[in-house]
C-alpha cells in the first residue's frame, strides 16, 4: 500500500531532551515536507526537501532540523525541544517538485513538550 | 508570497441541506488549488484539486468545488450534507512556479442530524 509512515504517533517529552520523528514513504516521491498544525493557524511548513541531500527552510524552521540521506526517509529532529513546539506534526510527500500534483500525508505525530 | 483565506472558522448545517465552505487565495501565476479533509485523530485526506480546465471540479464523497479566477475563490460544495461529513476542511494553493503548498487555517464543518 502506498503510504507515508510517521513514528511515533504520540510523544511526551521534557524540555531540552533531543528527539527525532521519523518519516518514510514507499512511493519513490521526490518531494517531502514537514508541517505543524496548530489551532487557528492551519498547517505551516517547517522544512522541505526536493530530493536526496537537498533541503530548505519553510515558514517556521526555528528549533528544527531535517536530513534527507535517502529518498524514502525524511526525519524531523528537535535538538532541544521547548513547550512552544507542542503541536501536531505531519509529514507529506509528492511525486515531483512541480506544482499541481498534491501531497500524500502521514497520520501525524502529536508531540507534547513539558 | 502565496496565501489562503478561509473566512469561516465554523460552518453548521442540517443533514440534507447544501454545504458550502469558502476559500480565497493569492498566488503568483496560475494557481493549483486543493481541498483536504481531516477527521478527528487522522491525517489529511485529499478531496479534489483544480489544475486547469473546467471551473467545476468533482471530487471524492460527492464534493465539488468551483474555481472563480476573477474572484480568486475556490469554494467547496456538497448538494446534500451528511452527518459523516462533519470534519475539519483545509483549502490549499500552490503556484505554477512554486511547488510549496500553502494551507488556510481550516473550517470546522458540523452537520447535525
Amino acid at each position: 500500500e502506498a503510504q507515508v509512515t510517521q513514528n511515533p504517533r504520540y510523544l511526551i517529552t521534557v524540555t531540552g531532551k533531543k528527539l527525532t520523528v521519523t518519516c518514510s514513504q514507499n512511493m519513490n516521491h521526490e518531494y517531502m515536507s514537514w508541517y505543524r498544525q496548530d489551532p487557528g493557524l492551519g498547517l505551516r511548513q517547517i522544512y522541505y526537501s526536493m530530493n536526496v541531500e537537498v533541503t530548505d527552510k519553510g515558514d517556521v524552521p526555528e528549533g528544527y532540523k531535517v536530513s534527507r540521506k535517502e529518498k524514502r526517509n525524511f526525519p524531523l529532529i528537535l535538538e532541544s525541544p521547548s513547550p512552544n513546539q507542542t503541536s501536531l506534526y505531519f509529514c507529506a510527500s509528492s511525486l515531483t517538485v512541480t506544482g499541481g500534483v498534491g501531497y500524500t500525508f502521514g497520520s501525524g505525530t502529536r508531540l507534547t513538550v513539558v | 508570497a502565496q496565501s489562503v483565506a478561509q473566512p469561516e472558522d465554523q460552518v453548521n448545517v442540517a443533514e440534507g441541506n447544501p454545504l458550502t465552505v469558502k476559500c480565497t487565495y493569492s498566488v503568483s501565476g496560475n494557481p493549483y488549488l486543493f481541498w483536504y479533509v481531516q477527521y478527528p485523530n487522522r491525517g489529511l485526506q485529499f478531496l479534489l484539486k483544480y489544475i486547469t480546465g473546467d471551473n467545476l471540479v468533482k471530487g471524492s464523497y460527492g464534493f465539488e468545488a468551483e474555481f472563480n479566477k476573477s474572484q480568486t475563490s475556490f469554494h467547496l460544495k456538497k448538494p446534500s450534507a451528511l452527518v459523516s461529513d462533519s470534519a475539519l476542511y483545509f483549502c490549499a494553493v500552490s503556484g505554477s512556479n512554486d511547488y510549496k503548498l500553502s494551507f488556510g487555517a481550516g473550517t470546522t464543518v458540523t452537520v447535525r442530524a
